[in-house]
């Protein structure tokens, strides 16, 4: 079975551009999480899909949203780009029910660089 | 509301001694808890989970955990380290139907 697939891995962005993420999860997931990891920290949530629907949104301004599409994958944007951005970005894939116990299997990230 | 303290943001140990990784959480429900590894320039590996039942978890990778209601923690233990050890590790929590938290993280580095 395929893990998390994230996409890019790496991206450089100039401040007010916007960039758009995917991630795909594991096969039989019908949900998946964004997560924030700026150097140094530990990730920070940002949005929760859940069959297409936002299930819980993090601290994070209204410049931040996301989709979720009828295959369970989603997009996480990204409008009006800040340095303060710059950040590895981490898709979660969730099992639910009551499998949603056994945790998350997070993705490789896209690390953004915002110059 | 959950909260994962983790007190030590580095920890240095020399090759094949042990090791313990402190993780204090603070919730008012029974909460699920994680340790995750995060090795340089990579995303985050479930280390090992604590549900219920047995207070000590076994993880992969020759690591162990004991969660203490009373005490509120779970830390993190590996009798033996090795160079490859050497990442960042998180202690997250989460209560059901609620988001993972995670605390700000611990440096382990292995000296030879």
């Amino acid at each position: 079975d395929a893990g998390v697939t994230q996409s890019p891995t790496h991206l450089i962005k100039t401040r007010g551009q916007q960039v758009t993420l995917r991630c795909s999860p594991i096969s039989g997931h019908k949900s998946v999480s964004w997560y924030q990891q700026v150097l140094g920290q530990g990730p920070q949530f940002i949005f929760q899909y859940y069959e297409k629907e936002e299930r819980g949104r993090g601290n994070f301004p209204d410049r931040f949203s996301a989709r979720q599409f009828p295959n369970y994958s989603s997009e996480l944007n990204v409008n009006a780009l800040l340095l303060g951005d710059s950040a590895l970005y981490l898709c979660a894939s969730i099992p639910m029910g009551l499998a949603e116990r056994y945790g998350y299997t997070f993705g490789s990230g896209t690390r953004l660089t915002v110059v | 509301a959950q909260s994962v303290t983790q007190l030590d943001s580095q920890v240095p140990v020399f090759e094949e001694a042990p090791v313990e990784l402190r993780c204090n959480y603070s919730s008012s429900v029974s909460v699920y808890l994680f340790w995750y590894v995060q090795y340089p320039n990579q995303g985050l590996q479930l280390l090992l989970k604590y549900l219920s039942g047995s207070t000590l978890v076994k993880g992969i990778n020759g690591f162990e955990a004991e969660f203490n209601k009373s005490q509120t923690s779970f830390h993190l233990r590996k009798p033996s380290v090795h160079i490859s050890d050497t990442a960042e590790y998180f202690c997250a929590v989460r209560a059901p139907n609620e988001k993972l938290t995670f605390g700000t993280g611990t440096r382990l580095t292995i000296i030879p």
